[in-house]
């Protein structure tokens, strides 16, 4: 199994830009999610699916969307690029339940100019 | 905002030492659990520990959970260099229970 795999790894936008990150698992998970990591921030939910079909807003949704067509992936969409974008995204995913063990794709890192 | 606080921020320790970190967070929980994060990699889960265990071993590591006070430890025994790296502790929040993270603690394990 490759796991949680993400593209690309890293990133450079304009400003007013987008761009979708990728985010697939091979593993069966029904639920997936998205955190930005910033320094001295820790990681914060952007945005979750609990299921095909199924998406509802983190804690930090402006200026992302998403979607789940299939289990496998979890596209994360910025619609319109912003400095403050500028960070790390992790996908991550579960068996079934956002408490459950979460299993973290490598990351990509995003640099908004 | 955070559930989960660590402490230390930064721990810098020798081979071969123990090494404890500390997480406090502030509402009750069903479990806590510990990630490690290597510098420019995803977390990597280590041990969940359930609100009604007070202990769990998993190799060198030993978490600890003490819902009285909301606070639980992980302790790593004979660190070796590939221990350095970010802790996070993460708790389940909120009407769905989706996992909030810490700050972190960065060890530094010198040869």
């Amino acid at each position: 199994n490759a796991g949680v795999t993400q593209t690309p790894k890293f990133q450079v936008l304009k400003t007013g830009q987008s761009m979708t990150l990728q985010c697939a698992q091979d593993m069966n998970h029904e639920y997936m999610s998205w955190y930005r990591q910033d320094p001295g921030m820790g990681l914060r939910l952007i945005h979750y699916s609990v299921g095909a079909g199924i998406t509802d807003q983190g804690e930090v949704p402006n200026g992302y969307n998403v979607s789940r067509s299939t289990t496998e992936d979890f596209p994360l969409r910025l619609l319109s690029a912003a400095p403050s974008q500028t960070s790390v995204y992790f996908c991550a995913s579960s068996y079934s339940s956002p408490w459950e063990t979460q299993y973290f794709g490598p990351g990509t890192r995003l640099l908004v100019l | 905002s955070q559930q989960g606080e660590e402490d230390p921020q930064a721990l810098s320790i020798q081979e071969g030492e123990n090494a404890t970190m500390n997480c406090s967070y502030k509402t009750s929980i069903n479990n806590l659990q510990w990630y490690r994060q290597n510098s420019g990699r995803g977390l990597v889960h280590l041990i969940l520990i359930r609100s009604n265990e007070r202990e769990k071993h998993s190799g060198r590591l030993r978490v600890t959970l003490d819902t009285s006070k909301k606070s639980s430890s992980l302790l790593i025994t004979a660190s070796r260099a590939a221990d350095t790296a970010s802790y996070f502790c993460a708790t389940p929040r909120g009407s769905f229970q989706k996992l909030v993270f810490g700050t972190g603690t960065r060890l530094l394990v010198s040869p």
